[in-house]
């Protein structure tokens, strides 16, 4: 089955820098790469989604990119803020073969100001 | 606005005792999800499922069922409840195609302490 790596598991960045959070898979058929953000005490939340047909997609001040022949992907926040801090996952999925989504184990993202 | 809901937000319940956990959503979505959240280990499913009375094992299934007897009502049960059962479980929901995956939308979760 697949299998989700995420890195790194803690992050702190000072307001206005970049944050980079990498996931690897392992199941060559995922086809389907969202990120979810959960802030604390709170339900996590679809951010940004990339399918197996796109390398990049980018959202105002977030982006993701994917590598499928080295099967990897990443979320990228520029110009991050104190509201940016929480817990970030992402997950695959094989769309058509109907599997749910694999989370990774997921990245604390701490800004300070 | 999708709505998700959970029974309870915090249950405190005894080793042995029977979990009924429930989750309803008013989107009429097919899929509904359950997974547990520990520190460190991110989100795991339990079970999942696409269609009424339908269900499959997720990662982690040992210990615990599920009923979904309604579409937008799915339960999770653990029949026996052990201390290491103590955790945040979420419920999630979302549209079924064959072709695309769609987004989840997840409930606030349930605290469960079993002692």
């Amino acid at each position: 089955g697949e299998n989700v790596e995420q890195h790194p598991s803690t992050l702190s960045v000072q307001e206005g820098d970049s944050a980079v959070i990498k996931c690897t898979y392992s199941d060559s058929a995922s086809n389907y790469f969202p990120w979810y953000k959960q802030e604390l005490g709170k339900r996590p939340q679809l951010i940004i989604d990339i399918r197996s047909n796109v390398g990049e997609k980018k959202d105002q001040r977030i982006a993701v990119t994917l590598n499928k022949t080295a099967k990897h992907f990443s979320l990228h926040i520029t110009e991050t803020q104190p509201e940016d801090s929480a817990v970030y996952f992402c997950a695959a999925s094989n769309s058509q073969a109907g599997t749910a989504l694999i989370f990774g184990k997921g990245t604390t993202l701490s800004v300070s100001s | 606005d999708v709505k998700v809901t959970q029974s309870s937000r915090y249950l405190v319940k005894r080793t042995g005792e029977k979990v009924f956990l429930e989750c309803v959503q008013d989107m009429d979505h097919e899929n509904m999800f359950w997974y547990r959240q520990d520190p460190g280990l991110g989100l795991r499913l339990i079970y999942f499922s696409y269609d009424v009375k339908m269900k499959e094992k997720g990662d982690i299934p040992e210990g615990y069922s599920v009923s979904r007897e309604k579409k937008e009502r799915f339960s999770l049960i653990l029949e026996s409840a052990s201390t290491n059962q103590t955790s945040m479980y979420l419920c999630a929901s979302s549209l079924f195609s064959r072709a695309f995956t769609y987004e989840q939308y997840f409930g606030p979760g349930t605290r469960l302490t079993v002692t």
